[in-house]
This record gives C-alpha cells, sequence and structure tokens, in this order.
C-alpha cells in the first residue's frame, strides 16, 4: 500500500524550517527519502531502519517510528536548493521494491 | 554512493514503433532492478520487478507483453516499450539494488515521448 505524505505541499521562506511527514498502515522494515527536481530523476536523502533510527546531514534530519509506521523528514534554516517535491519510499522486507508516496512539493523562496 | 546509468536520456519515436531504454549499474552488481514510469506532476509507478536471470514480475494493470523487461546480467537490464502509442509517453525511471543491502538506487531517467 502506498504510503501517505502530508502536506501536499509548502511554501517556505528561506532560513524557515519545515516538516514532512510519512506514514504506512503496515508494519515497515525501513523509510526511505529522496528529493526530485523538475525533469531529474530522484536523488537518494537518507534511509532509516526499523529501531526508532534518527538520522541527518547538515540541515536535513529524519526520524522514524516503527511502532507508529510513521518518518519525519526535518529541514531547518531551509535553502533555495531545497526546493523539490520529497517522497518518502517504505519498504517491509525481502525482494519487494520500495512503495512511494505521492510527493511533497516544497518551494523555498528568497 | 552507486552509480545508475540510463540510455537515452530522451527518445522520441513515432507511434507504432519500439523503443529500448537501457539501464546499467556502474559500480555494483545489481541483482534486482526496478521500472517506474512518472507522469508529470505524479508519484513513480512501479511498472516491474527484475531479478537477474528471472522473468520479470510485473505490477498489476501493467502489459508484460507490450512493456518488454530483460535483466540479462548483474549489471544491465533493459525495457523495450513495443509499439509505442502516444498514451505511453512518459518519465521512465530504472532503480537498482544490490543482494543484502536496503538501498535503492535511481538512474537518470529517460523522458520518452511518442508521436
Amino acid at each position: 500500500q502506498q504510503p501517505v505524505q502530508s502536506p501536499q505541499a509548502v511554501i517556505l521562506r528561506e532560513g524557515e524550517d519545515a516538516v514532512i511527514n510519512c506514514s504506512s498502515s503496515k508494519a515497515l522494515y525501513s523509510v526511505h527519502w529522496y528529493r526530485q527536481k523538475h525533469g531529474e530523476a530522484p536523488v537518494f536523502l537518507m534511509i532509516l531502519l526499523k529501531g526508532g533510527e534518527q538520522k541527518g546531514h547538515e540541515k536535513i534530519s529524519a526520524s522514524f517510528n516503527e511502532k507508529k509506521q510513521q518518518s519525519s523528514l526535518y529541514l531547518t534554516a531551509s535553502q533555495l536548493s531545497y526546493s523539490g517535491t520529497y517522497f518518502c519510499g517504505t519498504w517491509d522486507s525481502g525482494n519487494t521494491p520500495l512503495v512511494f508516496g505521492k510527493g511533497t512539493r516544497l518551494s523555498v523562496i528568497a | 554512493g552507486a552509480v545508475v546509468s540510463q540510455h537515452p536520456s530522451w527518445v522520441i519515436c513515432k507511434s507504432g514503433t519500439s523503443v529500448k531504454i537501457e539501464c546499467r549499474s556502474l559500480d555494483f552488481q545489481a541483482t534486482t532492478m526496478f521500472w517506474y514510469r512518472q507522469f508529470p506532476k505524479q508519484s513513480l509507478m512501479l511498472m516491474a520487478t527484475s531479478n537477474e536471470g528471472s522473468k520479470a514480475t510485473y505490477e498489476q494493470g501493467v502489459e508484460k507483453d507490450k512493456f518488454l523487461i530483460n535483466h540479462a546480467s548483474l549489471t544491465l537490464s533493459t525495457l523495450t516499450v513495443t509499439s509505442a502509442h502516444p498514451e505511453d509517453s512518459s518519465f521512465y525511471i530504472c532503480s537498482a539494488r544490490s543482494s543484502g543491502t536496503y538501498e535503492q538506487y535511481f538512474g537518470p531517467g529517460t523522458r520518452l515521448t511518442v508521436t
């Protein structure tokens, strides 16, 4: 089943923070976050494994609550380069593929 | 990170012709490859999963005779769109995963336009 992302779209000014949520109706082994710019393929941001993981890189971090089957992506002090569509992909096990949410369109303006 | 390439980046073809798209893992062995299709402003929709040396598993609603997938080696998978029609115009993206790993890496995509 396709995970549900919220919000669908968000507009930020440079320097503002944002949170993107991803929730699933089934048990998950991992959650993957990608950013896609217009006309390009998705770029891998990070993966979180079950076990209540949190991780981050510079000003982008994420958490995974496996009990709630939810993950959140945190963007702090947003930059213009953060603009794009963010997708979460969920993986339950084995050789199954990632199933992607519908995406969250993030626009950062000056 | 691992690198996946796709060729061509874009292709324009006439209705009724066939188009082949190649997906290669450049620095790792891709035991499993996935083919996605993405329409404008929509999410990535999985078309099929292929394991090296095996027949591809197609998602419901995807015509296997129209979208031929071959995963002949651990570094190459091909998608052939047969008898293409304008409604097949889309952004096709392959993704690859190595055995025993969690990460799934995407190619840069191929934009197909059928006239």
